[in-house]
C-alpha cells in the first residue's frame, strides 16, 4: 500500500470550506484513496473514497489530481462538530492484506 | 440499524484477570476486525475474520484470542490481562469484498492495573 503524507494540523473557520490535502506520490493504478476521520474518543468514521474521478457524497467531496499523486478532501461548510483527526489511506482492493493503516492524520480544528 | 456495537464501554481489570470484549454488527457484513489504539498512535490490527468461520492474526495478536461466533458477532478475549494491554479497543466490519470501507464501533476503554 502506498504511503501518504498529510499536514499534522489545520485550522478552519466555522462555515467556511475546509480543504485537507494528502500526498500519495507512489500510488499504483489499482489503489483507491480512502478518507476516514476520528472525532475525539470515538471510533473512526468512513467519509469517502475514490479511484481517479472526483467523488461527492453527503459528507464531503474528494478531488484527485489527474496524475493521482495527491488528493484533497473538501468539507464544504465546516462546523464545530467536524473538529477531528482526518486520515488519508491508500489501499488496493481485495488481496490477503485486510489491514487499514492509519497514520497520524491531520488534526482539523474548526474555530467559531 | 445499530451498526457496530461493542460491550462493555469501559472496564478496569487487575493484572492476570481475564475478560471478553463483545462486538456485534447488524449490517450483514462478512469481515470483522479488532484494533487497538494507544495514546498518540494509530490503530493497530489485532485479529480479523475475513468471513464466518475464519480468523487470522493481525500485527499485534500476542495475549489475545478471538472467536467468530456467527456472522454477526466477533469477540476478543484477554486470557491473562497485562498493563501493556491498557488501550482503547475498536471493532470494525467491512461492507463488501473488494472495498476497504470499514465501519467502526464506539470502542471499549480498558485499564489494566
Amino acid at each position: 500500500d502506498a504511503k501518504t503524507t498529510q499536514p499534522p494540523s489545520m485550522d478552519c473557520a466555522e462555515g467556511r470550506a475546509a480543504n485537507l490535502p494528502c500526498n500519495h506520490s507512489t500510488i499504483s493504478g489499482n489503489e483507491y484513496v480512502y478518507w476516514y476521520r476520528q472525532i475525539h474518543s470515538q471510533g473512526p468514521q468512513y467519509i469517502i473514497h475514490g479511484l481517479k474521478n472526483n467523488e461527492t457524497n453527503e459528507m464531503a467531496s474528494l478531488i484527485i489530481t489527474e496524475d493521482r499523486k495527491s488528493s484533497t478532501l473538501i468539507l464544504p461548510h465546516a462546523t464545530l462538530r467536524d473538529t477531528a483527526v482526518y486520515y488519508c489511506i491508500v489501499k488496493g482492493s481485495g488481496g490477503s492484506n485486510y489491514k487499514l493503516t492509519f497514520g497520524k492524520g491531520t488534526l482539523l480544528t474548526v474555530n467559531p | 440499524n445499530a451498526g457496530v456495537t461493542q460491550t462493555p464501554k469501559f472496564q478496569v481489570l487487575k493484572t492476570g484477570q481475564s475478560m471478553t470484549l463483545q462486538c456485534a454488527q447488524d449490517m450483514n457484513h462478512n469481515s470483522m476486525y479488532w484494533y487497538r489504539q494507544d495514546p498518540g498512535m494509530g490503530l493497530r490490527l489485532i485479529y480479523y475474520s475475513a468471513s464466518e468461520g475464519t480468523t487470522d492474526k493481525g500485527e499485534v495478536p500476542n495475549g489475545y484470542n478471538v472467536s467468530r461466533l456467527n456472522k454477526r458477532e466477533f469477540s476478543l478475549r484477554l486470557e491473562s490481562a497485562a498493563p501493556s494491554q491498557t488501550s482503547v479497543y475498536f471493532c470494525a466490519s467491512r461492507l463488501l469484498a473488494g472495498t476497504e470501507t470499514q465501519y467502526f464501533g464506539p470502542g471499549t476503554r480498558l485499564l489494566v492495573l
